[in-house]
């Protein structure tokens, strides 16, 4: 059974950097494409990026508008994908969700806020 | 970068009824448009593939019809258990881009 597991979110101050981990199973974490994707409250999906499968070449791709603060990276031993964020502003408070076409996760809740 | 636009917003139909979800690309995806149901708490679930693919273990009287620009999810004998909102995402071209969501209510 494909599973995908989001982990880390927290309230953080604005400006502060924080992690999200998506930890999967039932599937072979290399072999394909994951993306990360959020929803701020009362929002509308937005597409965070994605980092493709081995055979591609694990290349990242981001939305021009967090490219530079976010960045997607992965660890094929342990199958596990991380969001790495920085500086975090009040608007990236969101639920944070990892995806890999058509399975989604739950989805972590980030909180920026002072 | 493509924007999605559904409708309607909102709609409330009665059970056994029928209703219809339109998605309007502002630029061709070809037929790399997906549909997804969302329940409150819950992540979001595929029902149609491809614009037209039905996805392994959905109820049949989800269909979706269209291609280049404009896309239709069709419920069909609508169920109490449809109620949700429903959104459109296409892969066609970076960045990837989701609809805005039709939220479907059963009376």
């Amino acid at each position: 059974e494909v599973q995908l597991v989001e982990s880390g979110g927290n309230l953080v101050e604005p400006g502060r950097s924080l992690r999200l981990s998506c930890t999967v199973s039932g599937f072979t974490l290399s072999d394909y494409t994951l993306s990360w994707v959020r929803q701020a409250p009362g929002k509308g999906l937005e597409w965070i990026g994605f980092i493709r499968n081995r055979a591609f070449g694990g290349t990242t791709e981001y939305a021009a508008s967090l490219k530079g603060r976010f960045v997607i990276s992965r660890d094929d031993s342990k199958n596990i994908a991380y969001l790495q964020m920085k500086s975090l502003k009040i608007e990236d408070t969101a639920l944070y969700s990892c995806t890999r076409f058509p399975d989604w996760g739950q989805g972590t809740l980030v909180t920026v806020s002072s | 970068e493509i924007v999605l636009t559904q409708s309607p917003d909102f709609q409330s139909v009665t059970p056994k009824g029928k209703v219809t979800i339109t998605c309007r690309a502002s630029q061709t995806v070809g037929t790399s448009l997906h549909w997804f149901q969302q329940k409150p708490d819950r992540s979001p679930k595929l029902l149609v593939k491809y614009a037209s693919q039905s996805f392994s273990g959905v109820p049949s009287r989800f269909s979706g019809s269209g291609s280049e620009t404009d896309f239709t999810l069709t419920i069909d004998s609508l169920e109490a258990e449809d109620a949700a909102t429903y959104f459109c995402h296409q892969t066609s071209s970076l960045p990837y881009t989701f609809g805005q969501g039709t939220k479907l209510e059963i009376k």
